[in-house]
């Protein structure tokens, strides 16, 4: 089974910084698929950016950026110029393009100080 | 916006009771799951469904079971509840095909098990 590790279980940042934070996933299968989901306190699953990993190039959603290094097999988060609205819990998400369930690692509690 | 809603958002529970935590999504998904997610944990999947009374096993399926009668609704039965299921149970589904990857979630059940 694949599995997702997210090394960092807290991290903080000072707003308007950039932060990155680390997922790294164990797979044999060559198609599939990465997500980074945001938590916040309310409980509500929200994706925030999602890859191919067919795609050489890297996703983008406004502040929010992705390294994805395939032969690595590890897919950080970059959230540019952090907003107080940032902090939350974020997961990396893997899943297979040849079946339908997902797996997570084991998050990352983001702070976000003013 | 798709919307998957369950039922209760805390349940208090005693050790031995049958407990049923319900799942409602509106936008006529193949793909039903539960996960249940617990402190440096992450989420981790129970049961997924894929169609109507079909099932899969998750990573943890021991002491749960689920029901998917109707396409828009997949429950979670614990059949005699521990200690060791206090937790937070999410739901999620999604489609099927190309480009359908992503997860919708709903809000989750934070279950107690005295």
């Amino acid at each position: 089974a694949q599995t997702v590790t997210q090394s960092q279980p807290e991290m903080s940042v000072q707003e308007a910084e950039t932060v990155t934070l680390s997922c790294t996933y164990d797979t044999s299968e060559s198609d599939y698929y990465l997500f980074w989901y945001k938590q916040p306190p309310s409980r509500q699953m929200i994706l925030v950016i999602r890859q191919e990993a067919y795609k050489q190039q890297n996703a983008t959603e406004n502040r929010f950026s992705v390294n994805f290094q395939k032969a690595a097999k590890s897919f950080s988060l970059k959230i540019s110029d952090s907003q107080l609205g940032d902090a939350a819990m974020y997961f990396c998400a893997y899943r297979s393009a040849s079946n339908n369930d997902m797996r997570f690692g084991a998050g990352t509690r983001l702070t976000v100080k003013p | 916006d798709v919307k998957v809603t369950q039922s209760s958002r805390y349940l208090v529970k005693r050790t031995g009771e049958k407990v049923f935590l319900e799942c409602v999504q509106d936008m006529d998904h193949e793909n039903m799951f539960w996960y249940r997610q617990d402190p440096g944990l992450g989420l981790r999947l129970i049961y997924f469904s894929y169609d109507v009374k079909m099932k899969e096993k998750g990573d943890i399926p021991e002491g749960y079971s689920v029901s998917r009668e109707k396409k828009e609704r997949f429950s979670l039965i614990l059949e005699s509840a521990s200690t060791n299921q206090t937790s937070m149970y999410l739901c999620a589904s999604s489609d099927t095909g190309t480009g359908s990857e992503k997860l919708f979630f709903g809000s989750g059940t934070q279950l107690s098990v005295l």
